[in-house]
């Protein structure tokens, strides 16, 4: 059974990056696409980006080139940095597993909060 | 971008009711459609695939189908588990996008 874990700060600043790993147990990242999808509190869900297992990746133009994502096969986790950050970039990430790089999603991390704050 | 909105917002139901929710897309996307649950504090769980498709270990209460640009999911006799929101995500075009949510809650 393939689990996720979020792992990284619950509080950054405005203006500074936010970044987060997730590390991949029960399974390794090869031959799978691993995707990044934030939820604001109270609010619904919004894709952030994917990377696959080669390092092909892409992101949600909403974000405005400001999310990286990477991956680090050897330690079978995944990472994402996202810059610049404003109030409107606290919510809980997920790290996810896909079989495409847009869904279905059907592996979830627990999630981490992240606050924007001073 | 495609645009999905879901309805109702809200349903208030009872243990064992029938209950439907509707997802429209802004343009065809096939059958390119996903289902999840969520329950509070929880991530979301994938419950169909491909409009239509039980993902395993899903119970056969729930199920999904395809009209047009609409999309319908139902679960035949509500259960306590399943007080939660519910969420449709299209996979067909870039980027993926998720519907608004639609919370069933108890009665």
């Amino acid at each position: 059974q393939v689990q996720l874990q979020e792992s990284g700060p619950g509080l950054v600043k405005p203006s500074e990056t936010l970044s987060l790993t997730c590390n991949v147990s029960g399974g390794s990242v090869g031959s799978y696409y691993w995707s990044w999808i934030r939820q604001p509190p109270g609010k619904g869900l919004e894709w952030i980006g994917y990377i696959y297992y080669n390092g092909r990746t892409d992101s949600n133009p909403s974000l405005k080139s400001r999310a990286t994502i990477s991956i680090d096969t050897s330690k079978n986790q995944f990472s994402l940095i996202l810059k610049s950050v404003t109030a409107a970039d606290t919510a809980v990430y997920y790290c996810v597993r896909d079989r495409t790089g847009d869904g279905p999603f059907d592996y979830w991390g627990q999630g981490t909060l992240v606050t924007v704050s001073s | 971008v495609i645009w999905m909105t879901q309805s109702p917002s809200l349903v208030s139901a009872s243990t064992g009711d029938r209950v439907t929710i509707t997802c429209r897309v802004s343009q065809d996307i096939s059958s390119y459609l996903a289902w999840y649950r969520q329950k509070p504090g929880r991530a979301p769980d994938l419950l169909i695939k491909a409009a239509s498709t039980l993902q395993s270990g899903v119970p056969s209460r729930f199920s999904g189908s395809r009209s047009g640009t609409d999309f319908t999911l139902i679960i035949s006799s509500l259960q306590s588990e399943d007080f939660a929101t519910y969420y449709c995500q299209q996979y067909h075009s870039f980027p993926p996008t998720f519907g608004q949510g639609t919370k069933v809650e108890i009665k």
